[in-house]
C-alpha cells in the first residue's frame, strides 16, 4: 500500500525556521517525482514546491522562492521541506504528494498524506 | 501562471441528480494536462480524474471529466451520498506552477 507520512509542523514564531519530513512507502520512491501542496485554514490548495525523482531539479511557488528548500533522500525514502524567515501567511496544513506517473515533476497527484500543521504566530 | 476559476462556488443538489462542476483555465491549458480532486472535511484530497478525462484507480464510473484548451467539466451522473464534499480542479500542463482552483463545494440539498 502507497503510504506518505509528514511530520515536524508546529508552532513557530514568525522569522523562524522549521523542517517538515515525508516518510514515504509501498512504491519504489526515487522513480517518483514529489511535491508539497499547503492549504489555509479554510481555504484551498496551493502547490509550494517540487522535486524530481533523482532530487537533480528543484521548482517552487513564487509566494516561497528563496525560504523554502525542497529535498530528499532516496536512500531513507524521505522527503524534506527546509522553511525560513517564516511568515503569518504560510500558516497551513502541509501535504507532500506524489506524482501519478514517472516523468516530470509536474503533474497529477495520486497518492497525499495526512497533512503536518504549520502555525506561524508570535 | 495559469489562472483557473471554477464554477459555481456552491452547488446544492440531492442524491441522485446529476452534478456538472466547471473548471476554466486563463490560457489554454497544454495536452490536456488537467486533474480534478475530491475533498472532504479532515482529509487529504483525493484523486478523481487527470489528463481531464482518465479515472484515476479505483473511482466509480459516475465521475467523468471532459474538455480541452480553457474549459473542463467535471460530472457526476448520480450522486450518491458520499460525493457532497469540495473539488478542485489542477492544472499541470504549463508548470512551473502547478495551479488550482478555488473549488467548488458540492451540497446537499
Amino acid at each position: 500500500e502507497v503510504q506518505l507520512v509528514e511530520s515536524g509542523g508546529g508552532l513557530v514564531q514568525p522569522g523562524g525556521s522549521l523542517r517538515l519530513s515525508c516518510a514515504a512507502s509501498g512504491f519504489t520512491f526515487t522513480n517518483y517525482a514529489m511535491s508539497w501542496v499547503r492549504q489555509a485554514p479554510g481555504k484551498g490548495l496551493e502547490w509550494v514546491s517540487a522535486i524530481s525523482g533523482g532530487g537533480d531539479s528543484t521548482y517552487y511557488a513564487d509566494s516561497v522562492k528563496g525560504r523554502f528548500t525542497i529535498s530528499r533522500d532516496n536512500s531513507k525514502n524521505t522527503l524534506y521541506l527546509q522553511m525560513s524567515s517564516l511568515r503569518a501567511e504560510d500558516t497551513a496544513l502541509y501535504y507532500c504528494a506524489k506524482r501519478t506517473a514517472v516523468g516530470t515533476p509536474f503533474g497529477s497527484f495520486d497518492c497525499w498524506g495526512q497533512g503536518t500543521l504549520v502555525t506561524v504566530s508570535s | 501562471e495559469i489562472v483557473l476559476t471554477q464554477s459555481p462556488g456552491t452547488l446544492s443538489l440531492s442524491p441522485g441528480e446529476r452534478a456538472t462542476l466547471s473548471c476554466r483555465a486563463s490560457q489554454s491549458v497544454s495536452s490536456s494536462y488537467l486533474a480534478w480532486y475530491q475533498q472532504k472535511p479532515g482529509q487529504a484530497p483525493r484523486l478523481l480524474i487527470y489528463g481531464a478525462s482518465t479515472r484515476a484507480t479505483g473511482i466509480p464510473d459516475r465521475f467523468s471529466g471532459s474538455g480541452s484548451g480553457t474549459d473542463f467539466t467535471l460530472t457526476i451522473s448520480r450522486l450518491e451520498p458520499e460525493d457532497f464534499a469540495v473539488y478542485y480542479c489542477q492544472q499541470y500542463g504549463s508548470s512551473p506552477p502547478i495551479t488550482f482552483g478555488q473549488g467548488t463545494r458540492l451540497e446537499s440539498k
